[in-house]
């Protein structure tokens, strides 16, 4: 079963508009969430963080945001930017460093 | 301070062989969990180690193994390679397992099984 879903397996939008990106969950002992960028044949690299504990998070042009009675995560971009286009990764976790991704969702920003 | 670091980059296999990568962790970092990707089953964990002990363990077949050494690193073995196995292999550290430790990934092997 999938525990962790990205509804929207693509995104596109104009350069200097904000990007969002949207994942759901159904495990409720995930306990720490975590975003992730990642280029074609390339290890992903780490955006942004949440913890269940908090709604909102920000880091610069990243905001993420959590809902937790929905089960429900987002990853604001503001403002997009070329350098934006990527697949970006909702993970989560709860006891121990296993990781449980989304599907990805495939982002291209339009200059 | 540099990243995670694997080796090869990528790789060639014909099927029924094996294969070892390797993953040095960041310094400091003592937790060291691999993941595998393909199109068709996106991202999934593998295992996980720390203190030389495998803490976790993904839904895989035996012939998918690893261990850790006292200086941190991380080697995974595929035995009897098929097909399915090309896949790109990612090596991820944190200081310490669990809790809310940030996983950092490294660059991945690409295996490609002929």
């Amino acid at each position: 079963d999938q525990q962790v879903k990205q509804n929207s397996p693509s995104l596109s939008v104009q350069e200097g508009r904000i990007s969002i990106l949207n994942c759901d969950y159904t495990n409720s002992m995930f306990d720490y969430f975590l975003w992730y960028k990642k280029y074609p044949a390339e290890g992903p690299t780490f955006l942004i963080s949440i913890s269940s504990i908090k709604d909102k998070n920000e880091d610069g042009r990243f905001t993420v945001f959590l809902n937790k009675s929905a089960k429900h995560l987002s990853l604001h971009i503001v403002p997009s930017q070329p350098g934006d286009s990527a697949v970006y990764f909702c993970a989560a976790k709860a006891a121990g460093n296993k990781l449980t991704f989304g599907g990805g969702t495939r982002v291209l920003v339009k200059p | 301070k540099a990243g995670v670091t694997q080796t090869p980059r990528y790789l060639i296999k014909t099927r029924g062989q094996q294969v070892t990568l390797s993953c040095s962790p960041i310094s400091g970092h003592r937790s060291v969990s691999w993941y595998q990707q393909t199109p068709g089953q996106g991202l999934q964990f593998l295992f996980e180690y720390f203190s030389e002990t495998q803490r976790n363990k993904g839904n895989f077949p035996g012939r998918f193994s690893g261990r850790q050494f006292s200086n941190s690193r991380s080697e995974m073995n595929v035995s009897t390679l098929e097909l399915g196995d090309s896949a790109l292999y990612l090596c991820a550290s944190s200081f310490i397992p669990g809790g809310q430790e940030t996983q950092y990934f490294g660059p991945g092997t690409r295996l490609l099984v002929l």
